[in-house]
């Protein structure tokens, strides 16, 4: 059971540049999200999708976009990459959105943008 | 910000050496939880404690959350080197149906 699954691990773009990071999980999760994680920061939540063909903006939504067109996938978009989205990029499942279920998180994208 | 701060930042003890953390967090919340980084790592959850809960006790964790206070404490007992990590809490905030992250502690245990 491989739980939640982000490629690539690291990440070097030049700034102008897009690209998608990958995200996929083989739980049946409903919900799935994307944080991103800068120090001093904590993990702050960009996009999330409670079930496939639903997708919502969180905290920090701006300069990325999502889709989910199947339950185990949900791709994070960088459409003009800017140094200010160099961070840690992690995905996270949940059965289903609602206040009784824990998250299981992917091990993170490393991206650096120059 | 909808994010909650946790105290203290950071935290060195010995092995052996309990080892507590506190959360306070903004808003009416459903749960909140703990979860731990290891470095360079993801999160992995620790426990859950509801809102209508005050303590809680998974192995060596114990969980305090007071809701008038909106804060919360996270115990770790007879701490191992192996604890080592980041420990975050996060708010399942009422309404907005979503996890939010303080800024975590980084716990090292000296063998």
């Amino acid at each position: 059971n491989a739980g939640v699954t982000q490629t690539p691990k690291f990440q070097v773009l030049k700034t102008g540049q897009s690209m998608t990071l990958q995200c996929a999980q083989d739980m049946n999760h409903e919900y799935m999200s994307w944080y991103r994680q800068d120090p001093g920061m904590g993990l702050r939540l960009i996009h999330y999708s409670v079930g496939a063909g639903i997708t919502d903006q969180g905290e920090v939504p701006n300069g990325y976009n999502v889709s989910r067109s199947t339950t185990e996938d949900f791709p994070l978009r960088l459409l003009s990459a800017a140094p200010s989205q160099t961070s840690v990029y992690f995905c996270a499942s949940s059965y289903r959105q609602g206040a009784s279920y824990g998250y299981t998180f992917g091990s993170g994208t490393r991206l650096t943008v120059v | 910000s909808q994010q909650g701060e946790e105290d203290p930042q950071a935290l060195s003890i010995q092995e052996g050496e309990n080892a507590t953390m506190n959360c306070s967090y903004k808003t009416s919340i459903n749960n909140l939880q703990w979860y731990r980084q290891n470095s360079g790592r993801g999160l992995v959850h620790l426990i859950l404690i509801r809102s209508n809960e005050r303590e809680k006790h998974s192995g060596r964790l114990r969980v305090t959350l007071d809701t008038s206070k909106k804060s919360s404490s996270l115990l770790i007992t007879a701490s191992r080197a192996a604890d080592t990590a980041s420990y975050f809490c996060a708010s399942y905030q009422t309404g907005a149906n979503n996890l939010f992250f303080g800024t975590g502690t980084r716990l090292t245990v000296i063998p």
